[in-house]
């Protein structure tokens, strides 16, 4: 079945510093990418995606690119904010028939910027 | 434009008692998705819905899970009886059909919590 490893948090980092939260994965058909946010209190939102190999998906500082030789999906920013803190999930879909197939979540990594 | 609307947004009943979640889409938004997320996991799809027919139910437990999408718009996730293990938070998302590509819009969740 389809799966989604992350690196294991906590990340602790000091503002400005660079990030890096690693993901791969594994599917069964050719998959699109999200990287999805989860601020303290708050519900998951979408941070960028990713449909098709080679892509780069940014929003907001982050960057992500779809490297299907690696079946990876990486997610960096050059310099982290303390507004930064909360816990990021990478995930996968795999489109069936002609719908939107759901979500497989990896386990989430939780970020931690101190000033 | 309203976001993905859940309610309750928090709930606390004892063991063996009924509880029933209500989800409110995008308007326009065919694919409904229900997920469990437990304390320091990825959410987990239960079921997935185009229009008002449950198209994915596998991971469903269905000896005391039931769901339900009248009419295409609004659902309602149900538990009953309730266990202890039921602990988590139930997450509502929407798509277009065409959400393989511009992803999937999240509610806040209804914590709930057994006991």
């Amino acid at each position: 079945g389809d799966s989604v490893t992350q690196m294991e948090g906590p990340v602790t980092l000091s503002e400005e510093a660079f990030l890096t939260i690693n993901c791969t994965y594994t599917a069964t058909g050719y998959p699109s990418l999200f990287w999805y946010v989860q601020y303290p209190g708050e519900g998951l939102q979408l941070l960028l995606k990713a449909t098709k190999a080679d892509d780069k998906g940014s929003n907001k500082g982050f960057e992500a690119t779809y490297r299907k030789e690696t079946t990876s999906f990486h997610l960096e920013k050059g310099s982290v904010q303390v507004s930064d803190s909360a816990v990021y999930f990478c995930a996968l879909s795999v489109k069936t028939g002609g719908g939107a197939d759901g979500l497989t979540f990896g386990k989430g990594t939780h970020l931690i910027i101190q000033p | 434009e309203a976001g993905v609307v859940q309610s309750p947004r928090y709930k606390i009943i004892e063991k063996k008692q009924p509880v029933a979640f209500w989800c409110n889409p995008i308007s326009g938004h065919n694919t409904l998705y229900w997920y469990r997320q437990n304390l320091g996991q990825g959410p987990e799809l239960l079921i997935r819905y185009e229009n008002e027919e449950a198209v994915d139910d596998s991971q469903l437990p269905k000896d005391r899970f039931s769901a339900e999408r009248l009419k295409g718009v609004d659902s309602t996730l149900k538990i009953q009886p309730a266990e202890l293990g039921d602990s988590a938070v139930y997450l509502c998302a929407s798509s277009p059909r065409t959400g393989f590509n511009y992803g999937y819009t999240f509610g806040s969740g209804t914590r709930l919590t057994v006991v």
